[in-house]
Parts: C-alpha cells; structure tokens; sequence
C-alpha cells in the first residue's frame, strides 16, 4: 500500500495566520483527499485533489479557507487560512491504495490560540 | 440526524475478552463497509472491508453487516492490549475512488492487561 508522509505533524498557530500542510505519497495517485478530524466528531472530507485541476469542495468548505494545491501526482498541500480556534482540528491526507482502499498520513495536529 | 451512527465509548475491557463495535447507518445505498482502527497520534488504518450483507473473518476480527437493519458490526475475539485504540466505520456508496467515505465518529477501546 502507498505511503504518504504528512507535515507539519503538529503545530499551534496564532489566530489570523494560515498554514500549509503538505502530503506527499510514495507513488503516483490521481485523487488525494483531506479530511479534518475535530475531537468528538466525524473524519470529515474537505476537498478531493485531483492533479491538473481545480479541488472539488465539500459542503461547508470553501476555497478561500482551504485552498489546496496539486502540482503533481505525488504532492499537494492544504492550506488553512486566516484561522480561528475554531479551526483547531487533525487534518490528514489520504489516497486510495489498491486492495487495502484508502491509506491515510499519520495527520497534522492544528491548535490556533 | 446523521448519516452514520456510532456509540464513542470510551469501551474498557480486560484482555481476552470478545470485543462488539457497531454502527448504523440511515442511507440504504451504502454498500461498501469498511472497520478503520487509528492508534493515538496515527492516522486510520484499514482493518477490513466487506461488500455485502454477511460476516467475514481476518484473524481475530470479524465483520458484519445486516443491510436490512442498516447495521454492521465489528468483533475483536481474544483481545489484547495491542488492540487498544480508536476503531472508525466507513462507508460509501460505491467502492472506487471517486465516492467519498463517510465515517463514524469512532469508539475508543481499552484492552486492560
């Protein structure tokens, strides 16, 4: 199954800046997925990142808060933007990864104070 | 309400016990079922995944779903303090990569020694 190696692992952030998380995976996917994880709720998909094109938003997300980039087959990179402690959250990438289905990165860890 | 229902637990058991993790859904189209398990400070990892209504077998892990009650289940035999950890239920309506997981909101385990 693919590896993805996620950074930063963590960090705290104060509020009103942005953070770029990048993913990068062992092999080439055409679709990298990023979800956040807030304490006590559902992994929830933000955007799905396909290379060459613009990331498909889910309801509730939006470009200007969470632009994404996809320059290659390997990489993207999330960023969170102007944020609030309400942000303070666990983003990870995923991909799909033949058999064993969607392999996730071992997630950024988000505090904005 | 939501999609995918899942009891948060905290769930404390003493080693060698057999474990019963459940969820429900609400959407009748789902049908590719998956049991993730995340470690602290991990992201999720694919313990199994099945198709169809039925139980399937990997090891000490079984999984279940009863599509007519909209219901699936995962059971730990045997557990071990190793198996300690966060278990997540996904579903989606297909299985390839262009459909988008929705997940419970995960029960955390205690496998006591």
């Amino acid at each position: 199954s693919a590896v993805i190696s996620q950074k930063p692992s963590r960090d705290i952030c104060q509020r009103g800046t942005s953070l770029t998380i990048q993913c990068q995976v062992d092999s080439q996917v055409t679709m990298m997925f990023w979800y956040r994880q807030q304490p006590g709720q559902s992994l929830t998909l933000i955007a799905t990142a396909n290379q060459g094109s613009e990331a498909t938003y889910e309801s509730g997300f939006v470009i200007d808060k969470f632009p994404i980039s996809r320059p290659n087959l390997t990489f993207s990179t999330l960023t969170v933007s102007n944020m609030s402690p309400e942000d303070s959250s666990i983003y990870l990438c995923s991909v799909v990864s033949g058999a064993r289905g969607y392999t996730f990165g071992s997630g950024t860890r988000l505090t904005v104070v | 309400q939501k999609e995918v229902e899942q009891d948060p637990g905290p769930l404390s058991v003493p080693e060698g016990a057999i474990v019963s993790l459940n969820c429900t859904y609400s959407n009748s189209a789902f049908q590719y079922f998956m049991w993730y398990r995340q470690y602290s400070r991990k992201g999720p990892e694919l313990l199994m995944y099945t198709y169809s209504s039925g139980n399937k077998e990997d090891g000490r892990f079984t999984a279940q779903v009863d599509k007519s009650s909209k219901y699936i289940s995962l059971f730990i035999r045997d557990s071990q303090p190793s198996d300690s950890a966060t278990y997540l239920c996904a579903m989606t309506v297909y299985g390839g990569a262009t459909n988008k997981l929705i997940f419970g909101t995960g029960t955390l385990l205690a496998v006591q020694p």
